[in-house]
């Protein structure tokens, strides 16, 4: 069965400062999602990583994705506000055209 | 339509009423997918068509859920005889496999329902 962790589940981030969300996952898979979803609202995109080191970054943002240690990261690079909002990451069970297995998000909060 | 359309955005049943959920996905996108998310949770699968078929309904947690895409396009979430433990939001997903990298889901945004 495919298990995702996601840590911390909350946290409270000064404006400006650097923080990373990491998701763990417990078999292999063919690619991870990171979701940011706002309160009341639905899952929007933010990158989908395919392979073994891959790394995007939008804005602020940058996710990276190690296959071998089953392990993605979502850094944070000086926060705002705007930023404030729960992530999720998602992995995708093998061979299965996009059923997904969600971590339990993790809450942002960025303070002034 | 340009995504993935849900209906109603708001439910409240009484409990043991029936309820329908309506999901219109992105036009021609093969797969489409059920999710429930609970208050301060992740969603959770609860079952996947491709097309008219229903492949995968392992994460349904009762009997009393029921899905159908008769014509391989909108599908309907039923639940029977509603209880408490079903409210939640349910979102529908949709995506078009095929090419190695156009297989992501696209979410709509969801109906929540409250059972009184």
């Amino acid at each position: 069965e495919l298990k995702v962790e996601q840590n911390p589940l909350f946290l409270s981030m000064q404006e400006g400062k650097n923080y990373t969300i990491y998701c763990n996952y417990s078999t292999t898979s063919d690619r991870l999602y990171w979701y940011r979803q706002d309160p009341g609202k639905s899952l929007e995109s933010l990158f989908v990583l395919l392979s073994n080191g891959a790394v995007k970054q939008e804005g602020r943002l940058m996710a990276s994705l190690d296959t071998k240690a089953r392990l993605s990261t979502l850094h944070i690079t000086a926060a705002v506000h705007d930023l404030s909002a729960t992530y999720f990451c998602a992995v995708e069970h093998t061979g299965t055209a996009s059923k997904l297995t969600f971590g339990t998000g993790t809450r942002l909060q960025v303070t002034l | 339509g340009a995504g993935v359309s849900q209906s109603p955005r708001y439910k409240v049943a009484k409990r043991g009423q029936d309820v329908a959920l309506r999901c219109d996905p992105i036009s021609g996108h093969v797969s489409l997918f059920w999710y429930q998310q609970a208050l301060g949770q992740g969603p959770e699968f609860l079952t996947y068509f491709q097309n008219e078929a229903q492949l995968d309904k392992s994460g349904l947690p009762s009997d009393r859920f029921f899905a159908e895409r008769p014509e391989g396009s909108v599908s309907t979430l039923k639940i029977q005889r509603t209880q408490q433990e079903d409210s939640a939001v349910y979102l529908c997903a949709s995506s078009q496999p095929g090419t190695f990298m156009n297989t992501e889901a696209f979410f709509g945004q969801g109906t929540r329902l409250t059972v009184v």
